[in-house]
């Protein structure tokens, strides 16, 4: 079983939708949770981190159960520029060693 | 412009052949760290560095070995490349002191052992 895993996707979806990925780790000592993106073949960017009080920056909600060990990013009013590959990220040792999910590839189409 | 700076961008090598990738910072930060990317396996981590002369495996160590001599500069280096280290490689560091869990990422080394 992966530590950290996401649908691969491709979720294909009309420019405007809203799209929700979600994500599981298994490492109950998991200490800080990130979404990152990630372009064709470029390098991956930070994105957002995830609290368990959830937040929000502009279309991008995301948010942390601890408990179910869940991590979920939902992006409203989805633009052809949200097409990406999005990573989930959960942290170990103070935020030293990363554990990647595979990724999922989202497509918005017009 | 605050970057992290990876050396070369493409690689072709064979088997065997001693090779070192550079990487380097601009913004200095005391943490740096390499990853690579497989298909299906999304990234992993290699080996990682808090400071000058510290330096921590991750998950996938073996057939890599990592220097970190001075605060900028973190080369990752495949003394025997086989082809299954094959990859995308990144590179990546963060300022310890900011309160900041943002990694800036490199743009990446394709490195292909024949």
């Amino acid at each position: 079983r992966k530590e950290v895993e996401q649908d691969p996707g491709p979720f294909n979806v009309p420019e405007g939708a809203t799209v929700a990925f979600n994500c599981t780790y298994s490492n109950s000592a998991s200490q800080s949770f990130f979404w990152y993106r990630q372009d064709c073949r470029k390098e991956p960017k930070l994105l957002m981190s995830v609290y368990s009080s959830g937040n929000e920056d502009g279309r991008f909600t995301a948010q942390l159960n601890r408990a179910s060990q869940y991590i979920s990013l939902l992006i409203r009013d989805s633009k052809l520029s949200d097409s990406a590959t999005y990573l989930c990220v959960v942290t170990l040792n103070a935020g030293n060693m990363l554990t990647f999910g595979g990724g999922t590839r989202l497509m918005v189409k017009p | 412009e605050a970057q992290v700076t990876q050396n070369p961008r493409y690689l072709i090598t064979v088997t065997g052949k001693k090779l070192t990738v550079t990487c380097s910072q601009n913004m200095n930060h005391e943490y740096m760290s390499w990853y690579r990317q497989d298909p299906g396996l999304g990234l992993r981590q290699i080996y990682y560095s808090m400071n000058v002369e510290v330096t921590d495996k991750g998950d996938v160590p073996e057939g890599y070995k990592v220097s970190r001599k001075e605060k900028r500069n973190f080369p990752l280096i495949l003394e025997s490349p086989s082809p299954n280290q094959t990859s995308l490689y990144f590179c990546a560091s963060k300022g310890l002191a900011e309160n900041t869990d943002t990694q800036y990422f490199g743009p990446g080394t394709r490195l292909t052992v024949l």
